[in-house]
């Protein structure tokens, strides 16, 4: 099976631009989830999307956001770019995303902000 | 509020011995927990996992100890290898349709 796919792999944003980054599950997974890492912070949780429905919420601005898809490939959306927003971009897939149910890491996306 | 402590930033060990990860938790009702191995520009690396049903899980040089009174979880290497040198992440739930919760991580450096 192929792995989780993000795109792009890396970005180049300026500071009140808005950003796009994708996310392809692995094949059957249902369950997708978005984290933030920034140096010393680990994985900050964003959010998840179960059946194309946000099913949990972490503790982040309006300005981030998604959705995803009938194919449940994932999208997650960023406005009004800040500098502290620049980060690699994890998705997880997992086929239910709950029990013990494993999440599958795809390569991330590295968003500077200028 | 911190949930998951990775207390350890760093760690270093030499290759052929053992090298043991700390995680402390402090959420009474996390009942998963995993462990994830990071390369440099890649995702996490899915490793190995532990119910709160079980206090040892073992997959080939990779062994994971839960210890449910006192919240705290480690992983063992052995023998550690140049290979494994990357940075550990300890990662916990509850059971349902919770979020991952995740450690700051720790960066083990295998010296041959």
């Amino acid at each position: 099976k192929a792995g989780v796919t993000q795109t792009p792999r890396y970005l180049i944003k300026t500071r009140g631009q808005q950003v796009t980054l994708s996310c392809s599950p692995i094949s059957g997974h249902r369950s997708v989830s978005w984290y933030q890492q920034t140096p010393g912070q680990g994985l900050q949780f964003l959010f998840e999307y179960f059946s194309e429905t946000q099913r949990n919420k972490g503790n982040f601005p309006g300005r981030f956001s998604g959705r995803q898809f009938s194919n449940s490939r994932s999208e997650m959306n960023v406005s009004t770019l800040e500098l502290g927003d620049s980060a690699l971009y994890l998705c997880a897939s997992s086929y239910s995303g709950s029990g013990t149910d494993t999440q599958y890491f795809g390569p991330g996306t590295r968003l500077t902000v200028l | 509020d911190q949930q998951v402590k990775q207390n350890s930033p760093s760690l270093s060990v030499q290759e052929g011995r053992i090298s043991i990860l700390n995680c402390d938790y402090t959420n009474s009702m996390f009942d998963y927990f995993l462990w994830y191995k990071k390369y440099p520009a890649e995702g996490p690396t899915f490793l190995i996992s532990i119910s709160s049903i079980k206090d040892k899980n073992e997959d080939g040089r990779f062994t994971v100890f839960l210890n449910k009174s006192a919240k705290h979880l480690s992983l063992h290497i052995v023998p550690s290898q140049p290979g494994d040198s990357a940075v550990y992440f300890c990662a916990a739930r509850n059971s349902g349709n919770t979020p991952l919760v995740f450690g700051k991580g720790t960066r083990l450096s295998v010296i041959a």
